[in-house]
Formats: C-alpha cells, structure tokens, sequence
C-alpha cells in the first residue's frame, strides 16, 4: 500500500537555526498537508497546500513557517529562527483528489522535531 | 468552542470484551466527515474509519464501528474483541465540507489500555 513518507524521522537543531522537514506524498494524491502535535498534546492543523498554493493556515503558521512544493514528488516545511516551542512531533499528510471532506488523510510516521 | 470533544482521558477494557470510545464533535455544515486515527507508543498515526456526513448506515472496518447518530452530533468508535496490540492513543476528527476548508481537525484523543 502506497505511503507518505518523511525524513529525517528525528532532528536536533539549535534553537535560532533554520530547519527543512521532508515529505513526500502518496503519488496521485493532489491535497498536502502539515500538523503538529506537542508532546502529549492533540495533533494541530498547521497547513494545507493544493495546486501549487497554500489553501487554508492556521494562526500557528506564521511568518516563521513555509512551505514548498520544488518538484513533484517532494513537499517540504521550513522554520526559521527556531525556538523552544518549537519542538513537537511534525506530521505530513496527504489526500486523495475529489471531494477533500470525504477523504481520509493518510500521515506520514512523522518528524519529531527537538530543539536545544 | 471545542469541535471535537473526547470526554475519556483514558479507558481500560479487557482482551476479547468490546469497547467504545466517545466523540462528539460540533459543526453548522451539512457535509463533513468523521475519522477515527490510532496512534501507538511508535507515535504514527492510522487511519481506522470514515463516516460521512450523508451516509445513512454506520461505517465498519473488520473490528472498528462508528456508531453514529447524527442529531446527537456523536460518532462513537466501537472495537470489537478487543486485542493487546489495540492499546493506544485514539484520536476523533472531522473535516468540514463547506466552512471548514480542508483541515481536519482532532480531538484531544483517548488513551486505551489493553489488559491480558
């Protein structure tokens, strides 16, 4: 069964360093998407990104935070300037074409991000 | 307001007995989607079962059911024959169709106990 999948599966970082997480998405799936989830906490919406755009943030996803598509198999998270509260768990997911509401988004095994 | 809520912190249930985690979740949509993910100690997340909002039976997946009753606003997950591989972290979600773009948003999930 095709998968997401996403490097590294753990990252150190410095706070104040840059970080790029990796996905890549199921191979026909067109809607990409970013969640966190902080130690012991639920799982947040950050993101959505479809047909080359972002489609919805939250108040989470601020300037700190983007995303790329740079070819067509990879879908990548960029922080700047990490901080502390940075640190959780990062998960990227993707959804099959066709009405986005009916379709379960599959995750990837997840990032988990820490930084020092 | 909480979309979705997950009132069990933590349930315990016995190899082989069935139980059920309660979801209730809030919207003024009339199209939306119901998830139930599972979450191991490992900390991927799976996908478990869909309910649609337009969907007159309930949803089955081998041991998984959602008892779902719409003018309640509930969608209960039911795992039959419960197994020690089953203890977890379950997570309820919704997608709405009109109003709520594409994110899917989580309950603050239910931790279950599996004991032999």
């Amino acid at each position: 069964e095709p998968e997401v999948t996403q490097t590294p599966s753990h990252q150190v970082t410095q706070m104040g360093q840059e970080v790029i997480l990796r996905c890549v998405p199921i191979s026909n799936h067109l809607y990409f998407y970013w969640y966190r989830q902080i130690l012991g906490q639920k799982v947040e919406f950050l993101v959505s990104f479809y047909n080359n755009e972002i489609s919805e943030k939250s108040e989470i996803f601020d300037d700190q935070f983007s995303v790329e598509r740079p070819d067509g198999s990879n879908f990548t998270l960029k922080i700047r300037s990490t901080k502390l509260e940075d640190s959780a768990m990062y998960f990227c997911a993707s959804s099959d074409p066709g009405q986005p509401f009916n379709q379960p988004q599959h995750f990837g095994d997840g990032t988990r991000l820490s930084i020092l | 307001a909480q979309k979705i809520t997950q009132t069990q912190p933590g349930m315990f249930v016995q190899e082989k007995e069935a139980v059920t985690l309660d979801c209730t979740y809030d919207t003024s949509d009339q199209s939306y989607g119901l998830f139930w993910y599972k979450q191991p100690s490992s900390g991927e997340m799976i996908f478990l079962i869909y309910q649609g909002s337009y969907d007159e039976q309930n949803a089955t997946e081998g041991r998984y059911s959602l008892n779902f009753q719409k003018a309640r606003k509930s969608a209960n997950l039911v795992i039959s024959a419960s197994q020690l591989g089953d203890s977890a972290m379950y997570f309820c979600a919704m997608r709405e169709g009109q109003t709520g773009g594409f994110k899917t948003i989580f309950g603050a999930g239910t931790r279950l106990f599996v004991k032999a």
